[in-house]
């Protein structure tokens, strides 16, 4: 089944450590995205990625680096800098400009 | 910079017809998009309007006027399982690729 996945579902690490989420697609789309989704808020855009070895800011990427070797895959690191890292973090690839298929997301909290 | 106002809350029977509304600002629009969202969930995309006028899918329908820069989605035969979080979303051009800037959602809860 062609789909998106991201793990893991939960993730827990302690203030200062950087951590990596990992988001993985077979749909064979070129673009890629991840958002970040704070209780009763709506998504917002950290990075995305049209093609392989390019990626763009989004609207909140300080504190956040990507990477995109591979067109299947698109992680995420938050990193120290991030001032406030605990939310729910979503992955999405899209082949059109109208519809994005989303991953489970992943729950990071900060102890 | 893009905005976008929906209402935060919306009850409503089951069986019956409710609308949610979709207010945007922003530079540069493809169009409007709408997501639903259960609760823990993943968005999963709808419906889309590129150009003026109703979109109908199922019991679904999104309408568009971009001279009003107003959307709004339409929900018929409501069900219980209707109950979740309803986001609008402006495509919007981005760097060889496009951007979806969110509202905040709507949380709908269908009552018996």
């Amino acid at each position: 089944d062609g789909g998106i996945t991201q793990s893991p579902k939960y993730l827990f690490r302690k203030e200062g450590q950087n951590v990596t989420l990992s988001c993985e697609q077979n749909l064979n789309h070129d673009a890629m995205y991840w958002y970040r989704q704070d209780p009763g808020q709506g998504l917002r855009l950290i990075y995305y990625s049209q093609i392989v070895n390019d990626f763009q800011k989004g609207d909140i990427a300080e504190g956040y680096s990507v990477s995109r070797e591979k067109k299947e895959s698109f992680p995420l690191t938050v990193t120290s800098a991030q001032k406030n890292p605990t939310a729910f973090y979503l992955c999405a690839s899209s082949s059109e400009y109208n519809e994005q298929f989303f991953g489970p997301g992943t729950r990071l909290t900060v102890l | 910079g893009q905005s976008l106002e929906q209402p935060s809350e919306v009850t409503a029977v089951e069986g019956a017809i409710v609308q949610i509304n979709c207010t945007y600002q922003t530079s540069g629009f493809y169009g409007l998009s709408w997501y639903q969202q259960h609760d823990g969930g993943a968005p999963t995309f709808l419906s889309y309007n590129g150009l003026d006028g109703l979109e109908e899918t199922g019991r679904f329908s999104s309408f568009l006027s971009r001279s009003d820069s107003y959307g709004y989605l339409l929900l018929q035969e409501l069900q219980m399982k209707d109950s979740a979080s309803y986001f609008c979303a402006v495509s919007r051009p981005g760097a060889g690729s496009y951007q979806l800037t969110f509202g905040k959602g709507t949380k709908l809860s269908v009552i018996p």
